[in-house]
């Protein structure tokens, strides 16, 4: 059983257009992120939900919309999608909000064309 | 906020040898992780650290806390070492892990 999963994996669409990336974990952890890891492999905190409750919202711009629908899942909505979107958004999830170990998922690449 | 350097940015091993990668922090911690981005873009956990050592088979990392750095050592290291290192970081009372910049590891046969 994977801990935590990502869907879709890949994902390849055209500026403009609105997708979503799913995320589950099975580990009973609070609290769940999303990170954004850009072409140099630099890694980057975009949002954290703890208990369903957005506790971290780092200067992200307003078309991407978090939705914690209960404390196993954080999904990632982006609208009118841009070049500068295309990376690999990783969702993560630790027992606690300000310690504890993180685990990540496999991680979902987004190509806007 | 807080800021995670690593060192050396690049390492070229042949197989066989030792190395030692080092982060650096800028503040107190409450939370120190080791990861392993494999070549297919994975991140695997190594070691969750925050203080003292530990060792998980040719791996082992130290964190110096009172200092402000952690130490990961890799022994007779194997082409499947490849891949980037990642030093991450939750300062005292906060509640986000911040990254370094990795170490990207190339393990040569």
């Amino acid at each position: 059983d994977t801990a935590v999963s990502q869907t879709p994996k890949y994902l390849v669409t055209q500026m403009g257009n609105d997708k979503s990336i799913k995320c589950e974990q099975n580990l009973g952890h609070d609290t769940m992120y999303w990170y954004k890891q850009d072409s140099k492999k630099f890694l980057k905190i975009m949002f954290s939900y703890n208990n369903k409750e957005l506790i971290i919202n780092e200067t992200v711009p307003n078309r991407f919309s978090p939705k914690s629908p209960d404390k196993a899942h954080l999904n990632l909505h982006i609208n009118s999608l841009e070049l500068g979107d295309s990376a690999v958004y990783f969702c993560a999830s630790s027992r606690f909000s300000n310690t504890g170990e993180l685990f990540f998922g496999e991680g979902s690449r987004l190509t806007v064309l | 906020g807080i800021q995670v350097e690593q060192s050396p940015p690049d390492l070229i091993l042949q197989e066989g040898a030792n190395s030692t990668l080092r982060c650096n922090f800028s503040d107190s911690v409450n939370n120190l992780q080791w990861f392993h981005q494999n070549p297919w873009g994975q991140l695997i956990n190594l070691f969750y650290i925050p203080s003292g050592t530990k060792q998980n088979g040719r791996l082992s990392a130290t964190t110096v806390a009172t200092e402000r750095y952690s130490l990961l050592y890799i022994s007779s290291s194997q082409t499947t070492d490849s891949g980037v290192y990642f030093c991450a970081v939750i300062k005292a009372a906060g509640n986000k892990l911040t990254f370094g910049g990795g170490t990207r590891v190339l393990v040569k046969p």
